[in-house]
């Protein structure tokens, strides 16, 4: 079965600190993953997709296979950065999401 | 371009009613999701349409719903009869069925509250 798992619900920085939302994902074969974002009265957005390795917003996550890992991490946040993050994972194709809990990031000014 | 639109975006109905969500996708969109989050819980996959076909109903909860996309085009989601654990917000996402990535577009949801 495909699970992905955010541990924190909720993550407090101070704006120019560093951010780091954990994901950790399990899935027979070789998922893509990504990042999905919600900030506050908008809809669920795509924030960025491992196999484009980009940087969107200062964000970046890297794909730890051996892990089973896709944190996303960012070197100083700022204060539009808060929001309510979610990892999720498909298979090849067009095939469902699968997303996590989600963690609500809050950047303290 | 106009993105995902659902409606209604609130409903609340009582216990054993019938309620009938909309959604119309981004136009050209041939792929179709259902999603739903229940409080506290993940958002969690309803079923796929490639244009008018079920592609995967396999999260569909039970037979008191009923998903149609006559034509290919809108989709509609009808709870009958609606129960308590039915409540939570529905998404609807659409995508194409060209290039290298499944990217998904949302909707802003319909928050469904069955008293």
């Amino acid at each position: 079965a495909q699970r992905v798992t955010q541990p924190e619900k909720l993550l407090s920085v101070f704006k120019g600190a560093p951010v780091e939302l954990k994901c950790n994902y399990s899935y027979s074969g070789s998922p893509e993953l990504f990042w999905y974002v919600q900030y506050s009265r908008q809809r669920l957005q795509l924030l960025l997709r491992h196999i484009s390795r980009e940087s969107i917003k200062g964000f970046t996550a890297d794909l730890n296979k051996g892990e089973t890992s896709f944190h996303l991490k960012k070197p100083f946040a700022q204060e539009e950065d808060s929001a309510i993050y979610y990892c999720a994972l498909s298979g090849s194709g067009y095939q469902k999401v699968t997303f996590g809990i989600g963690t609500k990031l809050q950047v303290i000014p | 371009e106009a993105g995902v639109t659902q409606f209604p975006s609130h409903s609340v109905i009582e216990k054993g009613q019938t309620v009938t969500l909309r959604c119309d996708p981004i136009s050209g969109h041939d792929n179709l999701y259902w999603y739903r989050r229940v409080m506290g819980k993940e958002i969690k996959f309803l079923l796929h349409f490639v244009k008018e076909s079920k592609q995967d109903e396999s999260g569909m909860p039970n037979n008191r719903f009923l998903a149609e996309r006559t034509g290919g085009t809108y989709s509609t989601l009808k709870v009958q009869p609606a129960e308590l654990e039915d409540s939570g917000v529905y998404f609807c996402a659409s995508s194409l069925t060209s290039g290298r990535y499944n990217e998904q577009f949302f909707g802003p949801g319909t928050r469904l509250t069955v008293l």
